[in-house]
């Protein structure tokens, strides 16, 4: 069953402007990770948030996590053509030994 | 680049044919993974191994799939006999499951049964 679910399924928005992803989740983990999915490609790992963490920033990426929720977010701030793809969150449950669970995904389309 | 590569990337055969699909993992990782992504299912995880003994295989259809692991070097996915349904994007995915399970994948290979 799928741990991670991506909200909302698609967003489209202009090149430059923020794009916001949440996801939410069941279980206790240890961490939770996003990856992102170009067309026709392999997911690629983007930033990993350790459950003990409620913000980190890689670039123009911006991860919160809340555990008391039990929701995560994923913020690309000033956006580009170029990141049109699909994001997905994957969590890392704290029962050991299982392997990550993938949501479903939200596609971003980045429109020039 | 260390980079998980898999072959065929392409492959279209006709119902009830064999197929192998072929994952070389990033050397010196000790897990692998094969997953399954459609449109209607999204992704699934199939099945994985760590130090090349299959942890959990739940996710495949027991009677035509296998997954293997000859040598640390080589995972192999097959399906035998083929069917229409069987008509995904296969991935291939390595980690090293002690570096909080951030996971490498392959490019994948597309799968058309006819």
């Amino acid at each position: 069953s799928q741990q991670g679910e991506e909200d909302p399924q698609a967003l489209s928005i202009q090149e430059g402007e923020n794009a916001t992803m949440n996801c939410s989740y069941k279980t206790s983990i240890n961490n939770l990770q996003w990856y992102r999915q170009n067309s026709g490609r392999g997911l690629v790992h983007l930033i990993l948030i350790r459950s003990n963490e409620r913000e980190k920033h890689s670039g123009r990426l911006r991860v919160t996590l809340d555990t008391s929720k039990k929701s995560s977010s994923l913020l690309i701030t000033a956006s580009r053509a170029a990141d049109t793809a699909s994001y997905f969150c994957a969590t890392d449950s704290n029962s050991g030994n299982t392997p990550l669970v993938f949501g479903k995904g939200t596609r971003l389309s980045v429109i020039a | 680049d260390a980079r998980v590569t898999q072959t065929p990337r392409h492959k279209v055969t006709e119902m009830g044919q064999e197929v192998t699909m072929r994952c070389q993992p990033i050397l010196g990782h000790n897990t692998v993974f094969w997953y399954r992504q459609t449109m209607m299912q999204g992704l699934e995880l199939l099945a994985y191994f760590r130090n090349r003994a299959p942890l959990d295989d739940s996710g495949m259809p027991k009677d035509r799939f296998s997954a293997e692991m000859p040598d640390a070097t080589l995972a192999t996915l097959k399906i035998q006999p083929s069917e229409p349904r069987d008509s995904a994007v296969y991935f291939c995915a390595s980690g090293e499951w002690d570096r909080e399970n951030e996971q490498f994948f392959g490019p994948g290979t597309r799968l058309t049964v006819l």
